[in-house]
């Protein structure tokens, strides 16, 4: 079946540092891949997407990194902040569907 | 330009009871999906439907759950006799196609007593 996970759960980082997010997927067949920010108490919110055909994509201060190969999701962010704080899902979408597919999310957490 | 709403944000009923939760979609999207999220854990898959039709409802459970979105008016998650496993945050996305990025709404956060 599909499954997307993630390799860590929490992440602390350094404000100002940069902060790299993981996530594996299973399906080989996932065509479509996106990456949310969830604050508490709040809906996820859209950061990125990309699609298979492409490896890289980058939107402001933050870059998504596709390896279909090994099938490995990251999310760059520069220069985090403390609004960065929140917890991130990876999400794929299968070549068959639309529905999304989420990992177990990693919390960021920035010290200032 | 509004983003995807919900209503309400917060629902309590007892066992037993319904709950009928509303979404409607971004200006310009016609595609619906609902998710559901336990404390902790990501979003799980419940259903998928157009205007007037369900496309895809892989994730709904066979009984007590069901969902519409009519031609006129907003997406309604309905789920009969609810029990306390049913307690989660329920969360609605929209997308203006079917291969394009569903964005979320603030969610309605079920609590079943």
């Amino acid at each position: 079946g599909e499954s997307v996970g993630l390799h860590l759960p929490t992440l602390s980082v350094q404000e100002g540092d940069n902060s790299i997010i993981n996530c594996a997927y299973s399906n080989s067949a996932s065509d479509y891949f996106i990456w949310y920010k969830q604050e508490s108490g709040k809906g996820p919110q859209f950061i990125i997407d990309i699609r298979s055909n492409m490896d890289k994509r980058q939107g402001q201060r933050v870059t998504v990194l596709l390896n279909k190969t090994v099938k490995h999701l990251s999310l760059q962010i520069a220069a985090t902040q403390p609004g960065d704080s929140a917890v991130y899902f990876c999400a794929e979408k299968g070549a068959a569907g639309n529905k999304l597919t989420f990992g177990g999310g990693t919390r960021v957490l920035v010290k200032p | 330009n509004a983003g995807v709403m919900q209503n309400p944000r917060h629902l309590v009923r007892r066992r037993g009871q319904e709950a009928r939760l509303r979404c409607s979609p971004m200006k310009g999207h016609s595609h619906v999906y609902w998710y559901r999220q336990l404390p902790e854990e990501g979003l799980k898959f419940m259903v998928y439907l157009q205007k007037e039709n369900i496309i895809d409802e892989s994730g709904m459970p066979k009984e007590r759950f069901s969902a519409e979105f009519p031609k006129e008016g907003p997406s309604i998650l309905r789920i009969q006799q609810v029990v306390r496993g049913d307690s989660a945050a329920y969360f609605c996305a929209s997308s203006p196609g079917p291969d394009l990025g569903q964005f979320f709404g603030p969610g309605t956060r079920l609590t079943v007593l």
